[in-house]
């Protein structure tokens, strides 16, 4: 069965960083882009970043560029996101999910993980 | 990026047909063909319905179709069930190569 597994969130002081792993089994990781999309409590989804699946190309949304960074691991078939500068705003269930294609990055996701959550808070 | 458009909230009696619009502009809907809708049940994981404006995953229901005219996309949902209740997310892709998501709509079953 296909599964994508979120892990590293919890409680963060503002100011501070984290590290989200998603780790992927029973699919295929390589060839594929990557997406990070997260919900704020009671909130709607939010698009935060994709790469490709060669790891060359990323993409972010304005409210993370210069504070995420997204990269992978393809030989364990694993996403990271490095998060840094942490703000309440950033308070949100994290999910990984995987492009239904190989092509086109920023594109619609058919496999997803259950999210982990991250707060931001002192 | 600002975010697309959705209803708030729709509802429609079981057996019955809905309607849900998303609305972006040329940046996005209207530059491309890279529209996607995702079903949300509390506490769950988005699960992708419709993907490239019209095409189904394998698995879902073909109950559940897709559109786009200009700038607004659409999803149409027909023969509503009660487990179709649940939030509804519509997708883009941007002229920024990055991905935007819609408000959000409550799907109500009455």
């Amino acid at each position: 069965e296909a599964q994508l597994l979120e892990s590293g969130g919890g409680l963060v002081q503002p100011g501070g960083s984290l590290r989200l792993s998603c780790a992927a089994s029973g699919l295929t990781f390589s060839p594929y882009p990557f997406t990070w999309v997260r919900q704020a409590p009671g909130k709607g989804l939010e698009w935060v970043s994709a790469i490709s699946g060669s790891d060359t190309t990323t993409f972010y949304a304005d409210s993370v560029k210069g504070r995420f960074t997204i990269s992978r691991d393809n030989t364990k078939d694993t996403l990271f996101l490095h998060m840094n500068n942490l703000r309440a705003d950033d308070t949100a269930v994290y999910y990984c999910a995987r492009r239904i294609s190989t092509w086109l990055v920023s594109g619609a996701c058919d496999v997803w993980g259950q999210g982990t959550m991250v707060t931001v808070s002192s | 990026q600002s975010a697309l458009t959705q209803p708030a909230s729709v509802s429609g009696s079981p057996g019955h047909s809905i309607t849900i619009s998303c609305t972006g502009t040329n940046n996005d809907i209207g530059g491309y063909n890279y529209v996607s809708w995702y079903q949300q049940h509390p506490g769950k994981a988005p699960k992708l319905m419709i993907y490239d404006v019209n095409n189904r995953p394998s698995g879902v229901s073909n109950r559940f179709s897709g559109s786009k005219s200009g700038n607004t996309a659409s999803l149409t949902i027909s023969g509503l069930q009660a487990e179709d209740e649940a939030d509804y997310y519509c997708s883009s892709f941007t002229s920024s190569d990055t991905a935007v998501f819609g408000g959000g709509t409550k799907l109500t079953v009455l």
